[in-house]
């Protein structure tokens, strides 16, 4: 699986826009960029997945550069309990369901 | 409906002791899988469980074994504990359907804590 880079921490004020950056340069044309998200004494929470297009949820929107080397996590109006650890993850869509997490981004929200 | 079940919340050991941990599966899923996680560390990939049977096996040394039951329920053992297998013992289970996206749901975790 593709490594991948993210900012170590974030702030954002409550009820903006957070833009959560990633870069995984050396993703291949079959891997998947996800994101899950980790809140203090939880499991990880799946948020959102994407190949090449942009997609949206309830939960946030995934946008994915033209040449798949970066994308960003926007959680359009952010809250309180949006504060967690952000793990951006690439892999293949099939196989065994093995996730490979960085040490992530701890986003902060400032009320 | 239920979400991912793991017990025990909380666990302490010593040094050499075995443990073993438990995981019921979201209602349907087949699929089990185990993470370690670290302080300040994201998770560490253990082991799949599909049907009972391996599917993927993370960089752990052989004192890490797990299982799958007919009910798709899993166990995670660790023998011969050391200091540094204190974490939190996270498990993931999944439909398995092949679809295209598959999300893991993971429990709240098991904390080991070896002294």
């Amino acid at each position: 699986d593709a490594k991948t880079t993210q900012p170590t921490s974030m702030d954002c004020a409550e009820g903006r826009a957070a833009n959560l950056p990633c870069n995984h340069s050396t993703i291949s044309g079959n891997e998947y960029v996800y994101w899950y998200r980790q809140i203090h004494s939880q499991g990880p929470q799946y948020i959102i997945h994407g190949l090449k297009n942009n997609e949206t949820n309830e939960m946030a929107s995934l946008i994915i550069t033209e040449d798949r080397k970066s994308s960003t996590l926007i959680l359009p109006h952010a809250t309180l309990r949006d504060t967690a650890v952000y793990y951006c993850i690439v892999r293949l869509n099939f196989g065994n369901e093995k996730l490979t997490f960085g040490t992530g981004t701890r986003l902060t929200i400032i009320p | 409906d239920a979400g991912v079940t793991q017990s025990p919340t909380h666990l302490i050991k010593t040094r050499g002791q075995q443990v073993t941990l438990r995981c019921s599966p979201i209602s349907g899923h087949k699929s089990v899988s185990w993470y370690q996680q670290v302080l300040g560390q994201g998770p560490q990939f253990i082991f799949q469980y599909y049907e009972k049977e391996e599917r993927g096996r993370g960089n752990f040394p052989d004192r890490f074994s797990a299982r799958q039951f007919p009910n798709y329920s899993s166990e995670l053992n660790v023998n011969a504990l050391l200091l540094g297998d204190s974490a939190l013992y996270l498990c993931a289970s999944s439909p398995r359907t092949g679809l295209v996206g598959e999300k893991l749901f993971f429990g709240s975790g098991t904390q080991l804590s070896v002294l």
